[in-house]
């Protein structure tokens, strides 16, 4: 079956303006996560969604980051007023609730570039 | 915190076996010891995880020694696409638990 997939996969913008950064989860995976990966780091968790709970928003860096999840579907990450050092590859994540060991299945990424 | 310590790179003969360390002397009793690469420009992949028990899949062995204070990650027999970075993660066994990537260990198998 498909995997989880993200678009787009590179985004190149100008300092200031907003972007948006879609994920599409494994059908059936009820937690969904966003994580962070500036070049040459390992990854830093930014948010966790799972079903209709309040997410954990504990790694979102500033205000300007948000994110929203529709049920147990689609989620965006929106950047606004984007920063030069919001230059990284997110990535989207999800997972089974009943998973025995809660694998998280990784998407592709999408790099994204502020000038 | 990423709560674990490895190296940062290692190199390997393709074909050997590539044994990558990982210590986590603060490890909690519930705590699992996970392991994830990835390789340039993809997302992490799931390679295998364990409590206490040494385990073993189709891609990789993991030794845990008997404190669980570190582990080993075996690849058998590396191929020039096992070059990646490689991260041992530890954590409860909870699927609402977000995972901790340190920097991890850069493998390059060399021909």
């Amino acid at each position: 079956g498909a995997g989880v997939s993200q678009s787009p996969s590179n985004k190149v913008t100008e300092k200031g303006k907003d972007v948006e950064l879609r994920c599409d989860p494994i059908s059936g995976h009820t937690a969904l996560y966003w994580y962070r990966q500036r070049l040459g780091q390992g990854l830093e968790f930014l948010i966790y969604f799972q079903g209709n709970s309040a997410p954990d928003k504990s790694g979102l860096p500033s205000d300007r980051f948000s994110a929203e999840r529709t049920g147990e579907s689609v989620s965006t990450l929106t950047i606004q007023r984007t920063q030069q050092e919001d230059s990284a590859v997110y990535l989207c994540a999800s997972s089974w609730k009943s998973s025995s060991y809660n694998e998280q299945f990784f998407g592709p990424g999408t790099r994204l570039t502020v000038l | 915190d990423a709560k674990t310590t490895q190296p940062p790179s290692m190199d390997c003969a393709e074909g050997r076996a590539a044994n990558l360390p990982c210590n986590h002397s603060t490890i909690s009793g519930n705590e699992y010891v996970y392991w994830y690469r990835q390789i340039h420009s993809q997302g992490p992949q799931y390679i295998i995880h364990g409590l206490k028990n040494n385990e073993t899949n189709e891609m990789a062995s993991l030794i845990i020694t008997e404190d669980r204070k570190s582990s080993t990650l075996i690849l058998p027999h590396a191929t020039l696409r096992d070059t990646a970075v490689y991260y041992c993660i530890v954590r409860v066994e909870d699927y609402g638990q977000n995972f901790v990537f340190g920097p991890g260990t850069r493998l390059s198998v060399l021909p």
